[in-house]
């Protein structure tokens, strides 16, 4: 098993650009999450999703899409991406009982 | 709303020495609760975990955790620190509304 997945590790982009974080779970867990790390903040909650075709705002959605049309799949969308969401992006999925969440390795952002 | 509060975002410690990372939560439903570990440049990994039953749980490094409803407190300790226990432990809840939430978490320094 691969585990989770997220790609790309790096990304710079440019104010108002727009780019979708992939995430990938090989698990077949319904629970997935988006988090970002910031220094100071510890982790905070962007979307999480119950299952395909469910999802739900986390503590800080704002600037963030999400879908879930399969149990795989996660992905995050920027649709115009400000300097405020430079930070690093976990993606993880968890068990059914929400009892262990396994973690991807992460994406850093840098928007300039 | 569940939260969780680490006390001391940076914590010192001598090689040896008893490690401890506080934590407390609000929660109001019986809470799930965790740790987890994240080692620079890495994701975060499981260390321990409280469900239900034994309120001393053992998670994995020699690192345990007791949880004590009366304080709202899981703290993790472990008697004898190493130098790669040096890392950012995160305190985690699981709210009611299936959200998991990270504390802001706390950096551990192994001093020889």
């Amino acid at each position: 098993n691969a585990g989770v997945t997220q790609t790309p590790k790096f990304q710079v982009l440019k104010t108002g650009q727009s780019m979708t974080l992939q995430c990938a779970q090989d698990m077949n867990h319904e629970y997935m999450s988006w988090y970002r790390q910031d220094p100071g903040m510890g982790l905070r909650l962007i979307h999480y999703s119950v299952g395909a075709g469910i999802t739900d705002q986390g503590e800080v959605p704002n600037g963030y899409n999400v879908s879930r049309s399969t149990t795989e799949d996660f992905p995050l969308r920027l649709l115009s991406a400000a300097p405020s969401q430079t930070s690093v992006y976990f993606c993880a999925s968890s068990t059914p009982w929400r009892d262990e969440q396994y973690f991807g390795p992460g994406t850093r952002l840098t928007v300039t | 709303a569940q939260s969780v509060t680490q006390l001391g975002s940076h914590v010192s410690v001598s090689e040896g020495a008893l490690v401890l990372l506080r934590c407390n939560y609000s929660s109001s439903v019986p809470p799930y609760l965790f740790w987890y570990v994240q080692y620079p440049n890495q994701g975060l990994q499981l260390l321990l975990k409280y469900t239900t039953g034994a309120t001393l749980v053992k998670g994995i490094n020699g690192f345990e955790a007791e949880f004590k409803k009366s304080e709202t407190s899981f703290h993790l300790t472990k008697p004898s620190a190493h130098m790669s226990d040096a890392a950012e432990y995160f305190c985690a809840v699981r709210s009611r509304d299936d959200k998991i939430i990270f504390g802001k978490g706390t950096r551990l320094h192994i001093l020889p």
